[in-house]
Parts: structure tokens; C-alpha cells; sequence
């Protein structure tokens, strides 16, 4: 079983729709879940970066983690072209320092 | 202040030859991680280290291999290169000490290793 899992996708989706990508995980060590945008052929940038469960918003992300479902989201409000990208979760366990992305989701926003 | 960089951008290998990706970072960051990405795919990590002299396997390090002497550098060597190894190589390091940065990698650029 991997230590992460994430809905490869590709999700396409109409400009102005709410878009909600997940990723789910098995190790208990994981304590920090962050999310990372990646245009093509570029390295991935920090979205957004969560420690405790509940949610935190900026703008018109939102990211939430529910720890003892060992589950996280991250939500896309009013999504834009310019947001066409993969997008991946990745999680710290508390244990050693490493570091796990899921496979990343595929998103295409239409105008 | 540079950030991490990586080198080479691109590299075109035979089978079966070696080489190595360098790694070096100059914000005296402790943790430093090496990741693969196949195309269409997530970052896997092959191998990372939490600081000098210390290493340790990711989710995929056979084929692969480290070192870390010193906190700013940390090659990943390829023995006895093969197709399956074609991919786009990350390097990346954060800080780990106490601070709301502690955990946000830093990446390098990319390097492109294709295996014919």
C-alpha cells in the first residue's frame, strides 16, 4: 500500500467552478500536509502548508485536513485558467523527515 | 544567495554507464531530498538526508546512491544507468529548525537524465 494516495485525474473542469482535489494516507507519522502547484516543465511551488487538522484559507484556496480519517483536501474557489496545472499533496512525518508527494492531479480549467 | 542548484540541466546517457547529479544548497539547510518525476507522475522520493553524514532511503533508492559530507552538498550518484531511469531529477531542502518555514522545500531547477 503507498504511504500516499492521490486521484491522478485529469480533471477538467468549466472557469468559475469549485474544484476539490484530494489524497489520502496511511502512516500516522505523517503531522504536516502541504500542497504544491506545478506548471509544465517547472518545479513545483508551495500552495498551501497545514499542521493541525481543520482548515486554512487564502484567497480562493482552501486547504483541510482531517487527521483521523487520514484525509486532506485542498479547495479551489472561482477556478481560473491560469490555475491549469498539477497539483500535489505532500506530507512530513514527525519521525526522521521524510517527505512523500502523492502522484499529482492533472487540473484543466476551460474559460 | 542562490538557493539550491543543480547540475547538469540535461544529460543523455548510455546504458550501463554512471554519472552523477550534484546537489548544493547555501542556506545551511539540514534536510536535503532527492525525488524523481516521471512524466505525467508525482515526485517519488529516492533518497534524503537530515543532515551531514547522515542518509536514508526514500520510496524508490535502487539504482541509486548518496552522501552527504558536508550540509551544503548532496550528489546522487547513478551506477550502471538503465531506461527505466530516464526522468526529471529534483533536489530540494528546507531548514527543519523551529520557524513557520521550517518545512517549505526549497527546489532546484530540474535535471533532465535521459537512458538510451
Amino acid at each position: 500500500q503507498k504511504e500516499v494516495e492521490q486521484d491522478p485525474g485529469p480533471l477538467s473542469v468549466p472557469e468559475g467552478a469549485i474544484v476539490s482535489l484530494n489524497c489520502t494516507y496511511s502512516n500516522s507519522a505523517f503531522q504536516y500536509f502541504m500542497w504544491y502547484r506545478q506548471y509544465s516543465r517547472k518545479g513545483p511551488e508551495l500552495l498551501m502548508y497545514t499542521y493541525s487538522s481543520g482548515n486554512k484559507e487564502d484567497g480562493r484556496f482552501t486547504a483541510q485536513v482531517d487527521k483521523s480519517s487520514k484525509y486532506i483536501s485542498l479547495f479551489i474557489r472561482d477556478s481560473q485558467p491560469s490555475d491549469s496545472a498539477t497539483y500535489l499533496c505532500a506530507m512530513l512525518s514527525n519521525q526522521g523527515g521524510k517527505l512523500i508527494f502523492g502522484q499529482g492531479t492533472e487540473l484543466s480549467v476551460k474559460p | 544567495n542562490a538557493g539550491v542548484t543543480q547540475t547538469p540541466k540535461f544529460r543523455i546517457l548510455k546504458i550501463g554507464q554512471s554519472m552523477t547529479l550534484q546537489c548544493t544548497q547555501d542556506m545551511n539547510h539540514n534536510y536535503m531530498y532527492w525525488y524523481r518525476q516521471d512524466p505525467g507522475m508525482g515526485l517519488k522520493l529516492i533518497y534524503y538526508s537530515v543532515g551531514a553524514g547522515i542518509t536514508d532511503k526514500g520510496e524508490v533508492p535502487n539504482g541509486y546512491n548518496v552522501s552527504r559530507s558536508t550540509t551544503e552538498d548532496f550528489p546522487l550518484r547513478l551506477e550502471l544507468a538503465a531506461p527505466s531511469q530516464t526522468s526529471v531529477y529534483f533536489c530540494a531542502s528546507r531548514t527543519g529548525t523551529a520557524g513557520s518555514g521550517a518545512n517549505v522545500l526549497t527546489f532546484g531547477a530540474g535535471s533532465r537524465l535521459t537512458v538510451l
